[in-house]
């Protein structure tokens, strides 16, 4: 089991260009996290999936960020119009269930906007 | 909005101390509460985790204080060693299966 697989572990794109982060989550698991860390923010809630379908984008900001899960073996979460504000490290982690289980985080896409 | 608030920001202590890490939380229906340590350069893993049935969870030198009236719970960490210098992360979530909520982190430092 090589754990949740993410990609590319570093991007840095033109402010303006789009980003696209892929995320491979643990084979078997139904529960697929975004999260965002910032030393500010610490850990940020973006979205999740259960069972491919999108639960709960509450943490998304609006307009430029969009994911997605077309299948049980990947996500993707899309940056447009990328804003020096919006480099961060970009955390994808996958679960058993949702609640009361845990996350297993991986590595991360350090996202540099310049 | 933050939903778990974490604080210190950042604690330093000796070895052999006990370090206390604290957290609060605002949405009463959250009712699983855990812990995840980052070390530099890594990912989150899972430390320790408490559901309120219970006020307190050990599991050796970690211990997690649970007070569902205030909505506050702390990690203890008893006994701390260099190997601990890490960054604390608490969470919440409830079983309405709504995602886990971060603290903003504590980045710990024992010093020899």
């Amino acid at each position: 089991n090589a754990g949740v697989i993410q990609t590319p572990r570093h991007k840095v794109t033109g402010k303006g260009q789009e980003a696209t982060l892929w995320c491979e989550p643990i084979s078997g698991h139904s529960a697929v996290f975004w999260y965002r860390q910032t030393i500010v923010q610490g850990l940020e809630f973006l979205t999740y999936f259960r069972n491919q379908a999108p639960i709960d984008d509450s943490g998304m900001p609006k307009e430029r960020f969009s994911a997605q899960m077309p299948n049980q073996s990947h996500s993707t979460l899309k940056i447009q119009s990328t804003q020096p504000q919006d480099s961060a490290v970009y955390l994808c982690a996958s679960s058993l269930g949702v609640s009361q289980n845990t996350l297993y985080f991986g590595a991360g896409t350090r996202l540099s906007v310049l | 909005q933050q939903q778990v608030r974490q604080s210190p920001q950042s604690l330093t202590v000796w070895e052999g101390e006990t370090a206390i890490l604290n957290c609060s939380y605002e949405d009463s229906t959250f009712d699983y509460f855990p812990w995840y340590h980052q070390f530099p350069g890594e990912s989150p893993a899972l430390l320790i985790a408490i559901r309120p049935v219970s006020n307190k969870k050990e599991d050796g030198r970690f211990t997690i204080f649970f007070n569902k009236r205030e909505k506050k719970f702390s990690l203890h960490i008893a006994d701390s060693q260099p190997g601990d210098s890490a960054t604390y992360f608490c969470a919440a979530s409830a079983t309405n299966n709504n995602a886990p909520r971060f603290g903003a982190g504590t980045k710990l430092s024992v010093k020899p």
